[in-house]
C-alpha cells in the first residue's frame, strides 16, 4: 500500500483557474509538508503542518492555501493559477523522532 | 540565505564503477544530513542519513562521509548499477528539525 499518496498525478489547467491537490499518509506521522520542485529539479519547502497546525510557512504567495482536516491529510489549494506555478508539487510526511521525510510521487501541474 | 549546494550537476559512470556525489553546505549549525534518490516520475526516496556527531556511515553499497571542517558531504555508491541512475539530493537541517534545505541535485547516469 502506498504510504504517502497524492492526487492527481497530472494537472493541466488554464491561467486564472483554482485547483486543489490532495495528500494522504497512512504512516501515522504527525507532520506533513508540501514541497515545490521546479524545472531545474530544485526542491523547496512551502508548508509544514504538525498535528493539523501550521508550523512552517515559507515565502509563498497567499494564493496558495494548505488545509489539514486531520493529521493524515494535507491538501493544497491554489487560487488564480499563474504560468509560474507550473512545477511538480510533492507532499511528504515525517514523525517526530524519525526525521527523514517520506515523499509522495508528486503532482505535475501545468498552467497554460 | 544559507544553502546546500552540489559541485557536479551531472555525473556519468561506467556500470560496475564506484560513484561519488558531492555536496557542500554553508551552515555550520547543520547537524543532520540525508541523501535522497529521485527516479524519473517519482518522489525522492531516503537512501542514508548521518548526524553531525559522526563522520562516516555505511549502508548497503552506499557510504556517506561528513567533513564538518570543510562543510562537505559525499555519497559513495559501490559497484554502480543501471538502477542507480537517478537524481541525488543532499538535504540538511538544524536541531534535528523538520525544515530541510535541499541541494540542487546531481543527475547520475550509469553507462553500460
Amino acid at each position: 500500500d502506498t504510504a504517502v499518496s497524492q492526487t492527481p498525478k497530472y494537472l493541466v489547467t488554464q491561467m486564472g483557474n483554482d485547483k486543489s491537490i490532495k495528500c494522504e499518509q497512512n504512516l501515522g506521522h504527525d507532520t506533513m509538508y508540501w514541497y515545490k520542485q521546479d524545472s531545474k529539479k530544485f526542491l523547496k519547502i512551502m508548508f509544514s503542518y504538525n498535528n493539523k497546525e501550521l508550523i512552517i510557512n515559507e515565502t509563498v504567495p497567499n494564493r496558495f492555501s494548505p488545509k489539514s482536516p486531520d493529521k493524515a491529510h494535507l491538501n493544497l489549494h491554489i487560487n488564480s493559477l499563474e504560468l509560474g506555478d507550473s512545477a511538480v508539487y510533492f507532499c511528504a510526511s515525517s514523525s517526530q523522532g524519525i526525521e527523514k521525510l517520506f515523499f509522495g510521487s508528486g503532482t505535475q501541474l501545468s498552467v497554460l | 540565505g544559507e544553502s546546500v549546494g552540489l559541485h557536479l550537476p551531472t555525473l556519468s559512470v561506467q556500470e560496475g564503477d564506484n560513484s561519488i556525489i558531492n555536496c557542500a553546505y554553508s551552515n555550520s549549525a547543520s547537524d543532520y544530513f540525508i541523501w535522497y534518490k529521485q527516479e524519473s516520475g517519482k518522489g525522492p526516496q531516503f537512501i542514508i542519513d548521518i548526524r553531525s556527531n559522526m563522520d562516516k556511515r555505511q549502508g548497503q553499497r552506499v557510504t556517506v562521509l561528513l567533513n564538518k571542517t570543510v562543510k562537505h558531504l559525499s555519497l559513495q555508491i559501490a559497484a554502480t548499477q543501471p538502477g542507480d541512475s537517478a537524481v541525488y539530493f543532499c538535504a540538511e537541517t538544524r536541531n534535528y528539525g523538520q525544515n530541510f534545505v535541499f541541494g540542487p541535485g546531481t543527475r547520475l547516469s550509469v553507462l553500460p
